[in-house]
């Protein structure tokens, strides 16, 4: 059982390339999510789905786009990366309602040069 | 709105020695969930603890223990004992009713066991 699945580990960019950051989790799970980890801030929602074809905004979704069209698989795009998009990206999946703990991928930690 | 406060930054014991991690949340919600994670320095998220808004029961599972407390708004997290493999990063998260597709989580508190 593979659970949350993130690819590439690591990344570096130069500012202004774009990327996509790979999501795909294998439990039938409806949430999805992106988080950012910065030094001192805790994970920050980015964007969110709550079931395929269906996004929505997090707490820092500027700079980034994504997508649902299947259940499986969440991408993250980052359309013009920039040096403050430096970060850890994390990848969760859980289940329906609000009492669903959070399985998260193994993390994407990006550098944009 | 939902929000999280983990005060301590950072938190440096002695092996064997007790610590309590602190969390006190916000939410306008009377269902809520509380949660907290652990991340060591592999970098992987693991969960540790899901507590629903209606039980007040404390919870001991071996040498962690967490307390409830809805009248203070916080969910606190003791290590008794600590060892070194207990070094990590630990948050604390909140989900509820209303925004229940989001999981909100607090800056984390670095804990550091020296032996």
């Amino acid at each position: 059982n593979a659970g949350v699945t993130q690819t590439p580990k690591f990344q570096v960019l130069k500012t202004g390339q774009s990327m996509t950051l790979q999501c795909a989790q294998d439990m039938n799970h409806e949430y999805m999510s992106w988080y950012r980890q910065d030094p001192g801030m805790g994970l920050r929602l980015i964007h969110y789905s709550v079931g395929a074809g269906i996004t929505d905004q997090g707490e820092v979704p500027n700079g980034y786009n994504v997508s649902r069209s299947t259940t499986e698989d969440f991408p993250l795009r980052l359309l013009s990366a920039a040096p403050s998009q430096t970060s850890v990206y994390f990848c969760a999946s859980r289940g329906q309602g609000p009492n669903t703990e959070a399985f998260f991928g193994q993390g994407t930690r990006l550098t944009v040069v | 709105a939902q929000k999280v406060t983990q005060a301590q930054t950072e938190i440096s014991v002695v092996e064997k020695e007790d610590v309590t991690l602190d969390c006190v949340y916000e939410t306008r919600d009377t269902t809520y969930y509380l949660f907290w994670y652990k991340q060591p320095p592999s970098g992987e998220l693991v969960f540790l603890i899901r507590r629903n808004s209606f039980d007040e029961q404390n919870e001991i599972s071996g040498r962690y223990s967490w307390n409830f407390q809805k009248s203070t708004s916080s969910f606190n997290f003791t290590i008794t004992a600590s060892q070194v493999v207990d070094s990590a990063v630990y948050f604390c998260a909140l989900s509820d009713g209303e925004y229940g597709n989001k999981l909100v989580f607090g800056a984390g508190t670095i804990l550091r066991v020296k032996s």
